[in-house]
């Protein structure tokens, strides 16, 4: 079935280290989401890809990095540089046919750095 | 994209019709509403989307003003397993920068 994969679904790291979160979709989207969400908030947007090799920086861009070297394919890099990388992180992805622009999730991955 | 806002919780007894509002005052002719729902720790999901028409599909119903500055979602028939954080977006009219702001935490009481 199509959808979109996210891995791991938990993660522990220490505090220093780069850590990368996987996104995979096979839905043919041409568009991906990367949000992050901290308990009792709503969803904020690190980055998002429009097409591959391109990605522009969302609100929350800072100490994240990402790569769209595939159109299945959205890593997200949780970068030392996070000063609190702690959070619920969701990938989406989306095309735009006519008038539908339906936004499909993954299940998310819990990132817990200790 | 069109910024929303929408109040940031509500309650509604089970097996009533819970009536979600949402405002979007700055939404273009061509722009779409959508909403989705969040149940704890899982990714939104997609209820219903329209442009000025009111729509209907098994889920839920949406109203949209004549003006489209606002609009409500209605769940009919309240269950339990409704409670969830309810967000209203107006994507844009290309696969553009997605912001869903904090949406509203409905509670259903039994």
């Amino acid at each position: 079935d199509g959808g979109i994969t996210q891995s791991p679904k938990y993660l522990f790291r220490k505090e220093g280290q780069n850590v990368t979160l996987s996104c995979e979709q096979n839905l043919n989207h041409d568009a991906m989401y990367w949000y992050r969400q901290d308990p009792g908030q709503g969803l904020r947007l690190i980055y998002y890809s429009q097409i591959v090799n391109d990605f522009q920086k969302g609100d929350i861009a800072e100490g994240y990095s990402v790569s769209r070297e595939k159109k299945e394919s959205f890593p997200l890099t949780v970068t030392s540089a996070q000063k609190n990388p702690t959070a619920f992180y969701l990938c989406a992805s989306m095309t735009w046919l006519a008038d539908t622009g339906e936004l499909f999730f993954g299940e998310g991955s819990r990132l817990t750095v200790l | 994209d069109a910024k929303t806002t929408q109040p940031t919780s509500m309650d509604c007894a089970e097996g009533r019709a819970a009536n979600l509002p949402c405002n979007h005052s700055t939404i273009s002719g061509n722009e779409y509403v959508y909403w989705y729902r969040q149940i704890h720790s899982q990714g939104p999901q997609y209820i219903i989307h329209g442009l000025k028409n009111n729509e209907t599909n098994e889920m839920a119903s949406l109203i949209i003003t004549e003006d489209r500055k606002s609009s409500t979602l209605i769940l009919p028939h309240a269950t339990l397993r409704d409670t969830a954080v309810y967000y209203c977006i107006v994507p844009g009219s290309s696969a553009s920068k997605i912001i869903f702001g904090s949406g509203t935490r409905l509670s259903i009481r039994p």
